[in-house]
């Protein structure tokens, strides 16, 4: 089995703290990278999707970049805002899994006001 | 509004009940899933399906069963041979497969609880 892990687990922030979560995934068959957003009650919403090695993407005060030759992709938030609270989850795309997306585990964010 | 609904939000179901979990979608997309979260993992796949009347197991598929008649719809039954079934259960579509890099939309979900 082909794990993605996610560090850390939770994270506790002030109010305009900059904070930034990591993503690990098997860099073999490596196909595609995705980050989702999960408030509570709520569905999961796509942040990014990334597929080049060296890619970086940005919405608002969010940011994500992507090294898939070491397999890891780094999310950054930046002066952190409590609505921002959520988990955030990260899912690898391995070529040879049929095209299923496999789940890291989840970084739950606190950003307290 | 587009999107996925699933009903119900919340169910109780007796040891040896088989229960089905409705998971609708208006978005036109033609992949559909079924996931599972369980307390400290990541989501897992139980099936997919990339067209009307065709679906896969995924990782977990044991003691569930899925049909895809229409495009719109992919219920789930979780039947008794299900072992451990209390879960959060997760639907989602794409408008594309995903080794096409289409992103998923998800469904707010359904926790199941046996009793």
């Amino acid at each position: 089995i082909l794990n993605v892990e996610q560090s850390p687990q939770s994270l506790h922030v002030q109010e305009g703290d900059s904070t930034n979560f990591t993503c690990s995934f098997p860099s073999s068959n490596f196909y595609a990278l995705h980050w989702y957003r999960w408030e509570t009650a709520k569905s999961p919403e796509a942040l990014f999707v990334m597929t080049l090695n060296g890619d970086e993407k940005k919405k608002g005060r969010i940011s994500a970049t992507l090294n898939t030759k070491e397999g890891y992709s780094y999310l950054y938030i930046k002066g952190s805002q409590p609505e921002d609270s959520a988990t955030y989850l990260c899912a690898s795309l391995i070529y040879n899994q049929g095209g299923k997306l496999i789940f890291g585990q989840g970084t739950e964010l606190s950003v307290k006001p | 509004d587009g999107g996925i609904t699933q009903s119900p939000k919340y169910l109780f179901r007796k040891e040896g009940q088989n229960v089905t979990l409705s998971c609708e979608q208006n978005l036109n997309h033609d992949a559909m899933y079924w996931y599972r979260q369980d307390p400290g993992q990541g989501l897992r796949l139980i099936y997919y399906s990339q067209i009307v009347n065709d679906f896969q197991k995924g990782d977990i598929a044991e003691g569930y069963s899925v049909s895809r008649e229409k495009k719109e719809s992919f219920p789930l039954t979780v039947t008794s041979a299900q072992k451990n079934p209390t879960a959060f259960y997760l639907c989602a579509s794409s408008n594309r497969v995903l080794v096409n890099t289409g992103e998923l939309f998800f469904g707010e979900g359904s926790r199941l609880t046996v009793l």
